[in-house]
C-alpha cells in the first residue's frame, strides 16, 4: 500500500527565510509520480511539480527547489526568500505508476501549514 | 477553457437527506477521483474511477456512492448513511495515459444542518 507523510504540520517562519517542507513515502512499485500541490485560502490546489522515479535529479524553479532521493524515500521542497504569498498548506502526493488497470491511486499527505510573517 | 467545474460552491443539508454533489470535466481525462478535507487534515481519498463504468473505493468510502456512466462526468452522493457529512469535498482528473498532473475543481463546501 502507498502512503504519504508530512510529519511538519504546521511551519511559521519570518519573510525573506528560507524554509523545507519534507515528505516521504512508501510504496511497493519501481515506478511511480511525486506531486506537491499548494492550496491557498481559497481552497483550490494549485499544481507545482510532477517527478517520476527514474529522475532524481533535483530540479529549481525561480524560488522553489525540490530534492529528491529514493534512498531515503523522500521528495523535499524548499522555498527560498520566502514571501507573504507563500503561505498557505502544501501537499506532497503520491501515484503510483499505470501497471494493474483499474488500481491506480493518486494518495496525498495529511499537509503542512505555512505561515510566512512579515 | 479547458477544467473541471464543480457543483454548488456551498451546499446545506438537512440531517438524514442524501445529496448529490456534482464534477465535470472537459479535459478528455479518463481517471476521476473524489476526496474530502476536513480542517486542519488532509485530503482522503472517497472514490475514484478510471474509466467509464468502472469505479473503486477509496479509504473512506463508507456513506458516500458515485456513478461514471460518461467520461466527463463523476458525481458523488452523500447518503444518510454518512455519520459525519459536513467537510470540504474536491474532484480531481488526470490524464492516465501521460500521469500528468492531476487537475483540481475549486470544491464544495457542505454543511449538515
Amino acid at each position: 500500500a502507498q502512503k504519504v507523510t508530512q510529519a511538519q504540520t504546521e511551519i511559521s517562519v519570518v519573510e525573506k527565510e528560507d524554509v523545507t517542507l519534507d515528505c516521504v513515502y512508501e510504496t511497493r512499485d519501481t515506478t511511480y509520480y511525486l506531486f506537491w500541490y499548494k492550496q491557498p485560502p481559497s481552497g483550490e490546489l494549485v499544481f507545482l511539480i510532477r517527478r517520476n522515479s527514474f529522475d532524481e535529479q533535483n530540479e529549481i524553479s525561480g524560488r522553489y527547489s525540490w530534492n529528491f532521493q529514493k534512498s531515503t524515500s523522500s521528495f523535499n521542497f524548499t522555498i527560498t526568500a520566502s514571501q507573504v504569498v507563500d503561505s498557505a498548506v502544501y501537499f506532497c502526493a503520491l501515484s503510483e505508476a499505470i501497471v494493474n488497470f483499474g488500481n491506480e491511486k493518486l494518495t496525498f499527505g495529511t499537509g503542512t501549514r505555512l505561515t510566512i510573517i512579515p | 477553457d479547458g477544467g473541471i467545474t464543480q457543483s454548488p460552491k456551498y451546499l446545506f443539508r438537512k440531517e438524514g437527506q442524501n445529496v448529490t454533489l456534482s464534477c465535470e470535466q472537459n479535459l478528455n481525462h479518463d481517471a476521476m477521483y473524489w476526496y474530502r478535507q476536513d480542517p486542519g487534515q488532509g485530503l482522503r481519498l472517497i472514490y475514484y474511477s478510471q474509466i467509464v463504468n468502472d469505479f473503486q473505493k477509496g479509504d473512506i468510502a463508507e456513506g458516500y456512492s458515485v456513478s461514471r456512466e460518461k467520461k466527463e462526468s463523476f458525481p458523488l452522493t452523500v447518503t444518510s448513511a454518512q455519520k459525519n457529512p459536513t467537510a470540504f469535498y474536491l474532484c480531481a482528473s488526470m490524464d492516465r495515459g501521460r500521469n500528468t498532473e492531476a487537475f483540481f475543481g475549486q470544491g464544495t463546501r457542505l454543511t449538515v444542518v
